[in-house]
């Protein structure tokens, strides 16, 4: 089976603007999490949609959003960026216990 | 909620000699403790992980005890070598699918050939 992808792999924005981020999760997973990961902060879990819906909601303001397709895949959504926001975003389909993490957008906030 | 704690956060050692790091976890209902291996700029990778039913399991150099009246889990890498310098996260999670693993903040292995 294809792995989980992301896209796309890397994005420069700056402050102000909204991004779009998409996941598409390895077939038959129907969970699909989203975490920020930044130097020393570890992975932070933004939010996981299951079936559509959002299932886990990780401490994030509202600038943050997400939303799941019918097939599974997911965008997320960052609007008014700061610089702050500049990150690794990850996506993680899962089966079971386990999840499976794509390779990452990289974004980068000017 | 749950809270796992990571240690060491940076782990140097010399190629050959064995690594461990260690995990405690907060929520004695967690029953699932996965392993990711993270290397420069690439995706994280599971790596091993054991269930609350198994005291040990093994990985060829690499292997994952847990104490579970303790709540604590670690992982041993033996005979390391440059290609295990990366970062390594433990989680915790609850069973059921409806539960995300909580993370640990991550331990930066390197190992000095």
């Amino acid at each position: 089976k294809a792995g989980v992808t992301q896209t796309p792999r890397y994005l420069i924005k700056t402050r102000g603007q909204q991004v779009t981020l998409s996941c598409s999760p390895i077939s038959g997973h129907r969970s699909v999490s989203w975490y920020q990961q930044t130097p020393g902060q570890g992975l932070q879990f933004l939010f996981e949609y299951f079936s559509e819906t959002q299932r886990n909601k990780g401490n994030f303001p509202g600038r943050f959003s997400g939303r799941q397709f019918s097939n599974s895949r997911s965008e997320m959504n960052v609007s008014t960026l700061e610089l702050g926001d500049s990150a690794l975003y990850l996506c993680a389909s899962k089966t079971g216990d386990t999840q499976y993490f794509g390779p990452g957008t990289r974004l980068t906030v000017l | 909620g749950e809270n796992v704690e990571q240690h060491p956060s940076t782990l140097s050692v010399q190629e050959g000699d064995s690594a461990v790091i260690k995990c405690t976890y907060s929520d004695s209902a967690s029953n699932y403790f996965p392993w990711y291996k993270q290397e420069l700029g690439k995706r994280p990778q599971l790596i091993i992980d054991i269930r609350s039913n198994v005291g040990e399991k093994k990985d060829q150099r690499i292997a994952v005890t847990l104490n579970k009246t303790a709540k604590h889990f670690s992982l041993h890498i033996t005979e390391t070598q440059p290609e295990d310098s990366a970062v390594y996260f433990c989680a915790a999670s609850k069973p059921g699918g409806s539960y995300i693993p909580t993370f640990g903040r991550g331990t930066s292995l390197i190992v000095h050939p």
